[in-house]
């Protein structure tokens, strides 16, 4: 059982590229998240998705984009990356939004620095 | 909306000492209140949770955590801490949004 894995997990990028980072999960979750992770600053919502088709903004989430077009995928984008975008991302799935015996799987996370 | 302060950013300790982490919140309504942690290298991982019921919550490794609603806190405490415990800990607190609100974060370091 996998769980959740992001893709890629290291990634070096100038300022003004794009890229693509993937989750994938294999609980059949409803519930997908995109955090992102800052020394003194703990997790961030960046996007999040509450089922195949829908996305939501959270908490930061400008410069990025999110899509769900399948249940098990939720893809994060950045469209012209910059160096304040230099962090750690971590997905996160739930099978509910609320449920005691629903908490929340985190992928290992993806480094991503911009240079 | 809802929010999490964690006050202690960096927590040094000898091996078994005893442990508190501060965690307070700040929403009116019923929450849901997690405790996540995250040893070097590897994802969060569940250590605890609130929902209702007995305010006193047991988790994994020895941790427990008491809800004090009048005082809107969730304080995370073990008796006697192992260097094992070295780690960054997060509070969590789930209003009425559909999602997670983290703190901060707390590094724990064990001293052998």
């Amino acid at each position: 059982n996998a769980g959740v894995t992001q893709t890629p997990k290291f990634r070096v990028l100038k300022t003004g590229q794009s890229m693509t980072l993937l989750c994938a999960q294999d609980m059949n979750h409803e519930y997908m998240y995109w955090y992102r992770q800052d020394p003194g600053m703990g997790l961030r919502l960046i996007h999040y998705s509450v089922g195949e088709g829908t996305t939501a903004k959270g908490e930061v989430p400008d410069g990025y984009n999110v899509s769900r077009l399948k249940k098990q995928n939720f893809l994060l984008g950045l469209e012209s990356a910059a160096p304040s975008q230099t962090s750690v991302y971590f997905c996160a799935s739930s099978y509910a939004a609320s449920s005691y015996n629903s908490p929340l799987h985190f992928g290992n996370g993806t480094r991503l620095t911009v240079t | 909306a809802q929010s999490v302060s964690q006050h202690n950013h960096h927590v040094i300790l000898s091996e078994a000492a005893s442990l508190e982490l501060g965690c307070n919140y700040s929403y009116g309504g019923t929450v849901n209140l997690f405790w996540y942690v995250q040893y070097p290298g590897q994802h969060l991982q569940l250590l605890l949770k609130y929902f209702s019921g007995d305010p006193l919550v047991k988790g994994i490794k020895g941790f427990e955590a008491e809800f004090i609603k009048s005082k809107f806190s969730f304080n995370l405490r073990k008796p006697s801490v192992q260097w094992s415990d070295t780690a960054e800990y997060f509070c969590a607190v789930k209003g009425s949004a559909r999602q997670l609100t983290f703190g901060s974060g707390t590094q724990l370091t064990v001293l052998p």
